[in-house]
Order: structure tokens, then sequence, then C-alpha cells
């Protein structure tokens, strides 16, 4: 079956722009996840959807957002962008926590 | 605070030896436990999951995990490391009031050598 798709594979965008990265999960999957990867944060939590509802939210500023639609895909999007957010940004879907979550090949976003 | 702890940082092996790489974690309560493992510029792989019951969890590629309650933690083992073990491996736990938030260890980097 197919795994979790995430486009694009890579953005560069410059200061002050916004973005918004897209997750297709895994077929039947209604969980989607978003992690941020950093060397130097390591890997972080954003937040998560079920059935179209945000169900639990890191510790991120404002500017990150989410949201799910009615097929289980999801979209984030950073507002105002900044050097700092330049990460591998990962999806990750689950049918139910006993599963495990499958992850996405992730979207890699440069700021400059 | 809830956390997951990988103490190395970076481990060498040669091919054909045996591994073990270090998880310890802090919850309150027992988590739901991990182990992933990512390749250069790709997404994480799930290699195991512990939930409850049998202590020593088998998973894909050969691993093997044990869960030690008396020490929080859960060590990934693999009696014969295979060239292609080369990547970063990741433990992370979840506890089931926010079963879907999962907090990572900061990663090991395996090397093999030849």
């Amino acid at each position: 079956k197919a795994g979790v798709t995430q486009t694009p594979r890579y953005l560069i965008k410059t200061r002050g722009q916004q973005v918004t990265l897209s997750c297709s999960p895994i077929s039947g999957h209604r969980s989607v996840s978003w992690y941020q990867q950093t060397p130097g944060q390591g890997l972080q939590f954003l937040f998560e959807y079920f059935s179209e509802t945000q169900r639990n939210k890191g510790n991120f500023p404002g500017r990150f957002s989410g949201r799910q639609f009615s097929n289980s895909r999801s979209e984030m999007n950073v507002s105002t962008l900044e050097l700092g957010d330049s990460a591998l940004y990962l999806c990750a879907s689950s049918f139910g926590t006993a599963y495990g979550y499958t992850f996405g090949s992730g979207t890699r976003l440069t700021v400059v | 605070a809830q956390s997951v702890t990988q103490p190395d940082i970076h481990i060498t092996v040669s091919e054909g030896a045996s591994l073990e790489l270090r998880c310890n974690y802090s919850y309150g309560a027992t988590p739901y436990l991990f182990w992933y493992v990512q390749s250069p510029g790709q997404g994480l792989q799930l290699l195991l999951k512990y939930f409850s019951g049998d202590t020593l969890v088998q998973g894909i590629k050969g691993f093997e995990a044990e869960f030690k309650r008396s020490q929080s933690s859960f060590n990934l083992r693999k009696p014969s490391v295979h060239w292609s073990d080369a990547a970063e491996y990741f433990c992370a736990a979840t506890n089931t009031g926010t079963a879907s938030k999962l907090t990572f260890g900061t990663g090991t980097r395996l090397q093999v050598t030849l």
C-alpha cells in the first residue's frame, strides 16, 4: 500500500514569506501529526489532527498552523518565515497509537 | 517533565559485531515506546514498538529491544550488524494521555566499518 506522501520534497523561501506543506496519509489513517527536525533542536512535535480537529499541539508560535481535510489529507502553514524555520518537516499518520506511526520522507524547507 | 535520553551520540561498530543502543525515559507511568531509524535525507522508519506484555520485542531488520521497568530503559539490540544498518536511530515515547505526541531522544548515529 502507498505510504505517507509529503509534497513538495524541497522548498526554498525568503524570510517574511509564507509556505504551505502537504501531507497525504496512508489510506484509512485518520490521525496526522507534524514534526520539525533541526540539527540543534532535534525532532519536535508541532501538532496532530484527527478527523479534521486539532487534537494536540506542541510549543510552537502561532505562525505555525495546520488543518486536516475530510479525506484526512493535512496541510501545514508557516507564515512570516524566519531563518530558524529552516528544517525538515515530517508528517506521520496513524490508524491508532497501538499500530505505531508511519512517517513520510519529509519536506526540506530552506529559508534564505 | 517527560523526556527520552539517548546517551550515545555516535557509535562505531564493525560489520558482523553485535550492537546495543541505549535509551532511557522519564515518564510518570510506563509510556508506549518506539525505535525509529532514519537514513540521510529520509523520513523515519519504525523498527519496533512496545506497549505492554512481553518485555522483549522483536522488530524488523533483525532488531530487538528489551523493556526494563526498573531501569526505565528500552535498549535496542542486533546480534550482527550489516553495513546497511548505518543510519541514525531514534528512541521515542508517548503516554496514553497524549498518545499522539511522540517525544524523541536526540538520536544515535551508527557507523559501520567493514
